[in-house]
């Protein structure tokens, strides 16, 4: 059964902290994503992957990064969270977009900053 | 820029009846459209996909059809059940040469037993 594992369910961190949000997939997908999403803004793409150390933005990067040292995982980082940044956190992958290939998507990480 | 517009925003349909959620995309070069269901306290879940060589897929009492030429899509759900209850999200292919998806905003659906 394929597997996108996001690793926390809930999140509490304070205003200021730096937060991270880890997500490892085992279908060796080249192309990683995370979104984020709030009430009636449905996903936006905050940051994607589609190789290893490779990277592209978005469309909302301001105040968060990456980091996909390895094939399968892939971090996201708030450098200094702020309360705008409470939202449920969506990470996803897919095959290689040689095809645009269906994304699997994790169980989600609300993360709620105060 | 690259949009997807998704209507309506909620929907309820009689236990037995038909739902139809819409989408509408604007960039051409859009040729994969899947669509996800999001149940409670979940990730969103891959139900239905089509690419943009066929104009109607189906799969049990689930279809999606499009027309490019409106760049229209829609998601058909036949005799519901309580169970498909969720939120749905359609979602276009970026641009060419990109790995993104473009999603639409979600149709809460609530099927009343």
């Amino acid at each position: 059964d394929v597997k996108v594992t996001q690793s926390s369910r809930y999140l509490v961190k304070r205003t200021g902290e730096k937060v991270f949000l880890e997500c490892v997939q085992d279908m060796d997908h080249e192309n990683m994503f995370w979104y984020r999403q709030d009430p009636g803004l449905g996903l936006r793409l905050i940051y994607f992957s589609y190789d290893v150390k490779m990277k592209e933005k978005g469309d909302i990067p301001e105040g968060y990064s990456v980091s996909r040292e390895k094939k399968e995982r892939f971090s996201l980082i708030l450098e200094s969270a702020s309360t705008n940044q409470t939202s449920m956190y969506l990470c996803a992958s897919s095959f290689s977009a040689s095809r645009a290939g269906d994304a699997f998507f994790g169980q989600g990480t609300r993360l709620t900053v105060v | 820029g690259e949009n997807v517009e998704q209507h309506p925003s909620t929907l309820s349909v009689q236990e037995g009846d038909s739902a139809v959620i819409k989408c509408t995309y604007s960039d051409s070069a859009s040729n994969y459209f899947p669509w996800y269901k999001q149940e409670l306290g979940k990730g969103p879940q891959l139900i239905i996909d089509i690419r943009s060589n066929v104009g109607e897929k189906k799969d049990q009492r689930i279809a999606v059809t499009l027309n490019k030429t409106a760049k229209h899509f829609s998601l058909h759900i036949t005799e519901t059940q309580p169970e498909d209850s969720a939120v749905y999200f359609c979602a276009a292919s970026g641009t060419s040469g990109t790995y993104k998806y473009i999603f639409g905003t979600g149709t809460r659906l609530k099927v009343l037993a």
